[in-house]
């Protein structure tokens, strides 16, 4: 089936450093989704994303919807340990279809007190 | 408070003994979703349903079937479990309209 490419799958930083992923596609989508899973829960919503061009934040998380549609991007700003765990994107409609959604395969990321 | 629940939330089985996991959800949402996820594979949909008695296949649907008799459930059964059915299993829901998914807390798979 078909899937994102995500990058990078996992970095080290420093607590304080600023972190950025992105999520590629071969086809468009309608909506980019960001979730953050801590171990042994579900992912949580962090960033939802509806038009190309969109650039919305979250606190100290900003995501960007490619206006090409077929790509996002993920930036943490002054990272903190408890920004630790994975990251992953997903994309809804396009030519999935409106209740189809494709996840990306995660990054992991882990901050260096 | 609003949210996704799922039992069993760990499960070790043998080869072949049917098993159904439990979705149930108190956010009156249409639209109900199974996920599984593996290492290195992120999450991959399995099966989803827009509304009571409507329901469609994911990407990876060989081995699961699924009902929605009641909006508040969706349940996954696994007829006849193999190994390569372990894994993680996450049921995920949202409304219509907005296009965001919440997530249960999963259930971990252990086929034996």
């Amino acid at each position: 089936g078909q899937q994102l490419n995500q990058s990078p799958q996992s970095m080290f930083i420093q607590e304080g450093e600023d972190v950025s992923m992105n999520c590629t596609s071969s086809s468009i989508f309608n909506t980019w989704l960001w979730y953050k899973q801590d171990p042994g829960e579900g992912p949580v919503l962090l960033i939802a994303l509806y038009k190309a061009g969109e650039l919305t934040s979250n606190g100290r998380l900003t995501a960007q919807f490619g206006i090409t549609r077929k790509d996002s991007f993920l930036n943490i700003s002054a990272s903190i340990p408890s920004d630790v765990g994975i990251y992953f994107c997903a994309g809804q409609g396009g030519v999935s279809g409106t209740y189809k959604y494709i996840f990306g395969t995660g990054t992991r990321l882990k901050v260096l007190a | 408070e609003a949210q996704v629940t799922q039992n069993p939330r760990y499960l070790i089985t043998v080869t072949g003994k049917k098993l159904t996991v439990t979705c149930s959800q108190n956010m009156n949402h249409e639209y109900m979703s199974w996920y599984r996820q593996d290492p290195g594979l992120g999450l991959r949909q399995i099966y989803y349903s827009m509304n009571v008695e409507v329901t469609d296949k994911g990407d990876v649907p060989e081995g699961y079937k699924v009902s929605r008799k009641e909006k508040r459930n969706f349940p996954l059964i696994l007829e006849s479990p193999s190994p390569n059915q372990t894994s993680l299993y996450f049921c995920a829901t949202r409304r219509e309209g907005p296009r965001e998914q919440y997530f249960g807390p999963g259930t971990r798979l252990t086929v034996t």
